[in-house]
């Protein structure tokens, strides 16, 4: 099975920077990803990581590092339409492409 | 844009009732996926299929059944409906390409209330 451990809630304000962690246990991992969910709204993708390393999109980036089961979400400049529950989600090997997911780490944006 | 599109964003049914929760996908996806998102458990895999008429159960199927009788459609059903199962229910789909992202599109939700 897996186990995926992020924080349940996060506090920063806006035009600072936020990092969300996420920690997993898997057998045979076959990438990260990580979706946004605003309240009442479907998640939505925002990154994808399946090597060791940064990747960086705009505002956003997520790191991997496959050995210590370790992930983090970035979100730089942050706005208050970032206030939303951010969702690491991971793929094993086999399986047919179902990930799971972690509980969700929602963030507040403060003034 | 991959649309995936839920029948229904509310319903309210009786303990008992026979439920169906309706999800179409517009880009030719290989998988679909039903979840159930509740607050502090996150989001729980009910059922998905890789293929049409193929399906596999996930982390939670029990009271649940699922078909996929055309590619584009996957339907959750619950037999015998109860208040356990009051919960937000989502659809996605995704690609099937080996050594690529495969992305999961999700719909907006359907938030099922069994009274």
């Amino acid at each position: 099975g897996q186990n995926i451990d992020q924080p349940t809630e996060m506090t920063a304000t806006e035009g600072a920077i936020v990092q969300i962690n996420c920690t997993y246990q898997t057998s045979g991992f076959n990438g990260l990803f990580w979706y946004q969910q605003h309240a009442g709204e479907a998640p939505t993708f925002l990154s994808y990581n399946v090597l060791d390393g940064l990747e960086e999109k705009g505002r956003f980036s997520s790191f991997l590092s496959r050995s210590k089961g370790y992930s983090y979400l970035l979100l730089k400049e942050l706005q208050m339409k970032d206030s939303a529950s951010y969702l690491c989600a991971v793929r094993a090997i086999g399986g047919y492409q179902k990930v799971t997911f972690g509980t969700g780490t929602k963030l507040q944006v403060i003034p | 844009d991959v649309k995936v599109t839920q029948s229904s964003r509310y319903l309210v049914k009786r303990t008992g009732e026979k439920v169906f929760l309706e999800c179409v996908q517009d880009m030719d996806h290989e998988n679909m996926f039903w979840y159930r998102q509740d607050p502090g458990l996150g989001l729980r895999l009910i059922y998905f299929s890789y293929d049409v008429k193929m399906k596999e159960k996930g982390d939670i199927p029990e009271g649940y059944s699922v078909s996929r009788e055309k590619k584009e459609r996957f339907s959750l059903i619950l037999e015998s409906a109860s208040t356990n199962q009051t919960s937000m229910y989502l659809c996605a789909s995704s690609l099937y390409r080996e050594l690529a992202k495969n992305i999961q599109y999700f719909g907006a939700g359907t938030r099922l209330s069994v009274l």
